[in-house]
């Protein structure tokens, strides 16, 4: 089945650096999503972008879809000590209008040193 | 708070038993998820409802399983005969959209050990 991989699998650097995690996935898309997600918690939703989107910013983030390679980027600047979790893409499958489950792939930690 | 909620937290249980997990959505969205998520690993799609129907099933969702969601609003899942390698962290999400692929809302989730 399908399945998001980020790149890399850990990040750590320093505050105030940026932070880039990129996605690769298989098949077509409608839309492309971004979770966080703390140390044993629940996925809080980052941005989402569409398939007809190219770049989409929201604050400090910064996502970029390229559907002729099947990927995406997302930056994280001037990153900050509670930005430390682990972060994932999700793709839904393109099944003509069905709304199925996401598909994650297993995630970058990511470790925002003091 | 009116964001996605769930019940227990957390459930310790011995192998065999039966547990019970609750979701309630957010009160508008129609459209509810289940998703089972292992230690280092990302979250994996088990079943999904819209309102009352339950539409789509992974074939990770064996007959122990069963997921109900009777009115529209809350839902329950259901473990029968809880094995070890059913530990996990069962994530519920939601999400109101008349098109597929709208950004889903994920609960703080209820992390199973079975022992």
């Amino acid at each position: 089945s399908q399945q998001g991989e980020e790149d890399p699998q850990a990040l750590s650097i320093q505050e105030g650096e940026n932070a880039t995690m990129n996605c690769s996935y298989k098949t077509s898309i409608n839309n492309l999503q971004w979770y966080r997600q703390n140390s044993g918690r629940g996925l809080v939703h980052l941005i989402l972008i569409r398939s007809n989107e190219r770049e989409k910013h929201s604050g400090r983030l910064r996502v970029t879809l390229d559907t002729s390679k099947k990927s995406s980027s997302l930056l994280i600047t001037a990153s900050r000590a509670a930005d430390t979790a682990s972060y994932f893409c999700a793709t839904d499958r393109n099944s003509g209008g069905g709304a199925d489950g996401l598909t994650f792939g297993k995630g970058t930690h990511l470790i925002i040193q003091p | 708070d009116t964001g996605v909620s769930q019940d227990p937290r957390h459930k310790i249980t011995k192998r065999g038993q039966n547990v019970t997990f609750r979701c309630d959505p957010i009160s508008e969205h129609n459209r509810l998820y289940w998703y089972r998520q292992t230690l280092g690993q990302g979250p994996e799609f088990l079943t999904y409802f819209q309102n009352e129907a339950q539409l789509e099933k992974s074939r990770l969702l064996s007959d122990r399983f069963s997921a109900e969601r009777p009115k529209g609003s809350f839902s329950t899942l259901e473990i029968q005969r809880t094995e070890q390698g059913d530990s996990a962290m069962y994530l519920c999400a939601s999400s109101f959209s008349i098109l597929a692929g709208e950004t889903q809302y994920f609960g703080p989730g209820t992390r199973l050990l079975v022992l």
